[in-house]
């Protein structure tokens, strides 16, 4: 089945400025790749997602960008702000034939410092 | 209901006796899917429904662990005999058609504590 790494575990940044988390996926027939995002105490919701018809993403200040040939994937958030605190996970998931579910990373948590 | 609906959302129970966790998947959502996350910990994938096929067991972690889906839609989690390292959360999420790259919709999850 898929295995999906992410890291680093925890990041801290300085409000303002970027943070970079990456992820890799095992499994090549993955083509889905969702981040969603779990503030403390709360449900993850999606934050955005990339196909691997495509290479990158962008959504105001997040984006992500795939390496389909190396199997990684990464978010990227630009201008922090203290409401970007969270914990953020990747995911990976073959789309078609409904028969996997969403594999997660192991989950960074986000720490931006005002 | 709007979103999903998870039942209880905390249970305390004793080493050894069984529990019954409740999902109600939004309204017309095919997939319907269990994870568990452990203090600080990632999302560990249980089991999956998928319309009528038959359910994606491969991540229930032993035989003490079950899950059904009836009608299609409510869906009850078992864990029989529970042990301390059953303490999790246990959040149940729901999407359109798991075939496709439907969201997610998650609960707020059962957070269990086995004393």
């Amino acid at each position: 089945g898929e295995n999906v790494e992410q890291h680093p575990s925890t990041l801290s940044v300085q409000e303002g400025d970027s943070a970079v988390i990456k992820c890799t996926y095992s499994d090549s027939a993955s083509n889905y790749f969702p981040w969603y995002k779990q503030e403390l105490g709360k449900r993850p919701q999606l934050i955005i997602d990339i196909r691997s018809n495509v290479g990158e993403k962008k959504d105001q200040r997040i984006a992500v960008t795939l390496n389909k040939t190396a199997k990684h994937f990464s978010l990227h958030i630009t201008e922090t702000q203290p409401e970007d605190s969270a914990v953020y996970f990747c995911a990976a998931k073959e789309v078609g034939t409904g028969r996997r579910a969403l594999t997660f990373g192991s989950g960074t948590r986000l720490q931006v410092q005002p | 209901g709007a979103g999903v609906s998870q039942s209880p959302s905390n249970k305390v129970t004793e080493k050894g006796k069984d529990v019954e966790l409740r999902c109600d998947p939004i309204s017309g959502h095919t997939a319907l899917y269990w994870y568990r996350q452990s203090l600080g910990q990632g999302l560990e994938f249980l089991i999956y429904f998928q319309g009528n096929s038959a359910p994606d067991k491969s991540g229930l972690p032993s035989d003490r662990f079950s899950a059904e889906r009836t009608g299609g839609s409510v869906s009850t989690l078992t864990i029989q005999r529970t042990q301390q390292e059953d303490s999790a959360v246990y959040l149940c999420a729901s999407s359109l058609a798991a075939g496709q790259n439907s969201p997610l919709h998650f609960g707020n999850g059962t957070r269990l504590t086995v004393t």
